[in-house]
C-alpha cells in the first residue's frame, strides 16, 4: 500500500496570504489527523477528520481550518498567515480510532 | 533535520549496545500510548503502541514499559544499530485520535 502522501513538500509564502496544504491517506483509511511541528513547541495536533466530520480540534487560532473529502482525501487552511506560522506540517491517517497513526513526509511551510 | 527541538536531550549509545528512551506522560487518565522515530527530513514513523490495560509489550528488538502508577513510559531497544539514530518521541491520548507528543529525544549509536 502506498503510504500517506502530502502536496505540496515545500512552500514559500508571505505574511498575510493563505495557504492550502494537501493530504491523501493509505487507502481505506477514514481518520485524518494533522499537526504542526517546530522546533519551539515540538509536535502540537491541530485537528482530526473522521467520515469527512471534524472529530478533534487543537488548541489554535481560528486562521487555522480544515476539511475531509468523501474520499477521506483532507486539506488544511491557513488563513491571515504570520511569521510564526512558518513550521512543519504532518498528516497522519489511521484505519480506526485511537490505533497507529501513519505519517506523510509533511509539507514545509516558510513565511517571510 | 524538520523534528529537533535546539535543545533535546541526547541519549548515546554504541553499537549492539542496548537502549532505554525514557518518557513522562503529562495525564493519568491517558489510555494509549505510542512511541515514533523521526529521521532528518522525514515524518515521524511509528515504532510500538501499548494501551493502558497492560504493561508491557515486545515488537521486533523494541519493548515498550508502562509505569500507570508514575505515569512514566520506556522504549527498549535491543542491540542498536547505526540506523536507530533518530529522535523518538512518546505520544499519549485518551479516547481520542488526539496524540499529545512528548519533547523527543535524540538518540545517538556510535560504532
Amino acid at each position: 500500500k502506498a503510504g500517506v502522501t502530502q502536496t505540496p513538500r515545500y512552500l514559500i509564502k508571505t505574511r498575510g496570504q493563505q495557504v492550502t496544504l494537501s493530504c491523501s491517506p493509505i487507502s481505506g483509511h477514514r481518520s485524518v489527523s494533522w499537526y504542526q511541528q517546530t522546533p519551539g513547541q515540538g509536535l502540537q495536533f491541530l485537528f482530526e477528520y473522521f467520515s469527512e466530520t471534524q472529530r478533534n480540534k487543537g488548541n489554535f487560532p481560528g486562521r487555522f481550518s480544515g476539511r475531509q473529502f468523501s474520499n477521506s482525501r483532507s486539506e488544511m487552511n491557513v488563513s491571515t498567515l504570520e511569521l510564526g506560522d512558518s513550521a512543519l506540517y504532518l498528516c497522519a491517517s489511521s484505519p480506526q480510532r485511537q490505533g497507529e497513526q501513519y505519517f506523510g513526509p509533511g509539507t514545509r511551510l516558510t513565511v517571510t | 533535520g524538520e523534528s529537533v527541538g535546539l535543545h533535546l536531550p541526547t541519549l548515546s549509545v554504541q553499537e549492539g549496545d542496548n537502549s532505554i528512551i525514557n518518557c513522562a506522560y503529562s495525564n493519568s487518565a491517558s489510555d494509549y500510548f505510542i512511541w515514533y522515530k523521526q529521521e532528518s527530513g522525514k515524518g515521524p514513523q511509528f515504532i510500538i503502541d501499548i494501551r493502558s490495560n497492560m504493561d508491557k509489550r515486545q515488537g521486533q528488538r523494541v519493548t515498550v514499559l508502562l509505569n500507570k502508577t508514575v505515569k512514566h513510559l520506556s522504549l527498549q531497544i535491543a542491540a542498536t544499530q547505526p540506523g536507530d539514530s533518530a529522535v523518538y518521541f512518546c505520544a499519549e491520548s485518551i479516547g481520542t485520535d488526539k496524540l499529545i507528543f512528548g519533547t523527543g529525544t535524540r538518540l545517538q549509536v556510535f560504532p
